[in-house]
Order: C-alpha cells, then sequence, then structure tokens
C-alpha cells in the first residue's frame, strides 16, 4: 500500500522559530511537492523536487526552504515563522512519466502564534 | 492569472441530480489531466484520470477539450456521499514534472 506520511498532524510554533515540516514517501516516486491549503486558495504549489538535491519554486516560495537530501524524504523549511503562515500543508509525491497521481500525505496543521 | 482555474461552487444539488465541473488550464504544455476528491478534514485522493478520448468510470464521466484548454467532470445520479470538494489538476514538464491544482469546487448533495 502506498504511503506518504508527514511528520506531524498539528503544530503551533511561535513567531520568528525555524520550523521544519518533515514527509517521507516509500514508493520511490522521483517527484515530491510541498502544497499550502487555505479557504478559498485551494492547494497552491510551495516547491517542489524531482530528484534529490534538485528543486524547483512553485507559486509561493516566499519565506520557505526545502531540502532534499535522500529520494524517499523531503523537508519544508520556515526560515522565521510569521503569523500568515498558518495553514495546512500536504506533501505529496508521484512518479514522473504518464498518467500518474500525486499521493498525499495527511497533512500538517501549522498554527503561528 | 491561476495555471489551473475551477468553479468555487458551491454546488447544492438534490440527490439523483446530474451536476457537471469545469476546470480550465492556461499552459498548452500541460501533458496529463487528473480530478481529485477531498472530503473535509482529508487529503486529497485521485478519483479519475481524464483520457484525451474522455473516460467513464461507473456514475462519473471525465471529458478533456485540448483545444480549448478545459476538462470537465460529470457526476450523474448523486448520491450523499458525493458530497465533497472536487480538485481538477494538470501535470507538466519544467524540470521534472509538476502537478499544479485548481482551488477545487465545493459539491453538497441533500436528501
Amino acid at each position: 500500500d502506498v504511503k506518504v506520511t508527514q511528520s506531524s498532524r498539528y503544530l503551533v510554533k511561535r513567531t520568528g522559530e525555524k520550523v521544519f515540516l518533515e514527509c517521507v514517501q516509500d514508493m520511490d516516486h522521483e517527484n515530491m511537492f510541498w502544497y499550502r491549503q487555505d479557504p478559498g486558495l485551494g492547494l497552491r504549489l510551495i516547491y517542489f523536487s524531482y530528484d534529490v538535491k534538485m528543486k524547483e519554486k512553485g507559486d509561493i516560495p516566499e519565506g520557505y526552504s526545502v531540502s532534499r537530501e535522500k529520494k524517499e524524504r523531503f523537508s519544508l523549511i520556515l526560515e522565521s515563522a510569521s503569523t500568515n503562515q498558518t495553514s495546512m500543508y500536504l506533501c505529496a509525491s508521484s512518479l514522473s512519466y504518464g498518467n500518474t497521481e500525486a499521493f498525499f500525505g495527511q497533512g500538517t496543521r501549522l498554527t503561528v502564534v | 492569472r491561476k495555471e489551473v482555474e475551477q468553479d468555487p461552487g458551491p454546488f447544492n444539488v438534490p440527490e439523483g441530480a446530474t451536476v457537471a465541473f469545469n476546470c480550465t488550464y492556461s499552459n498548452s504544455a500541460s501533458q496529463s489531466f487528473f480530478w481529485y476528491r477531498q472530503d473535509c478534514r482529508k487529503e486529497p485522493k485521485l478519483l479519475m484520470s481524464v483520457y484525451s478520448s474522455g473516460n467513464e468510470d461507473g456514475r462519473f464521466t471525465a471529458q478533456l477539450n485540448r483545444a480549448s484548454q478545459y476538462i470537465s467532470l460529470l457526476i450523474r445520479d448523486s448520491k450523499l456521499s458525493d458530497s465533497a470538494t472536487y480538485l481538477c489538476a494538470v501535470k507538466r514538464r519544467t524540470g521534472g514534472f509538476k502537478t499544479i491544482f485548481g482551488a477545487g469546487t465545493r459539491l453538497f448533495v441533500k436528501a
């Protein structure tokens, strides 16, 4: 059974803290993604990675960075958390070729206070 | 302009109704197309892929119009359990293969 696992379901952090969100997939997928989901705005792509150490910016990369040192793990880093980064964060992975879908983790609800 | 656009709804329909959602995409290099379903407080899950010739899965029919750059989802004989948010998604190559989602269309099916 395919699996994408995010390290936390709920997280509360203080403004200015450095925050790490971790995601692991066990499907040997090349692509991994970080999205944030906000009411009325849908799923917005923050960053994605198509190979180890390879990354591309999505639509809203400001205030975030990512790390992919191993194929199965993709980390999202909030360098200095701010209240406008309070959101649901979803990690996903997919194969590259063809009509192959993305599989999602269960999401991390991050609250920055 | 967003790369993938959907009518956010909500669509409120009675059980047994037929409902259609449309989604437009702006990048003609988009290669693959999908509909996902997201239940409240859950992650999105694939409902169906969309093929060039159109495809059907039970009560669900998906169509692709590459010339006009839109995809559609038709749900026939709506059930209460169809209540969810439906997200369209496109996949295209940049350095890797990027999947971009629309904001989703909310569907409420009522008894």
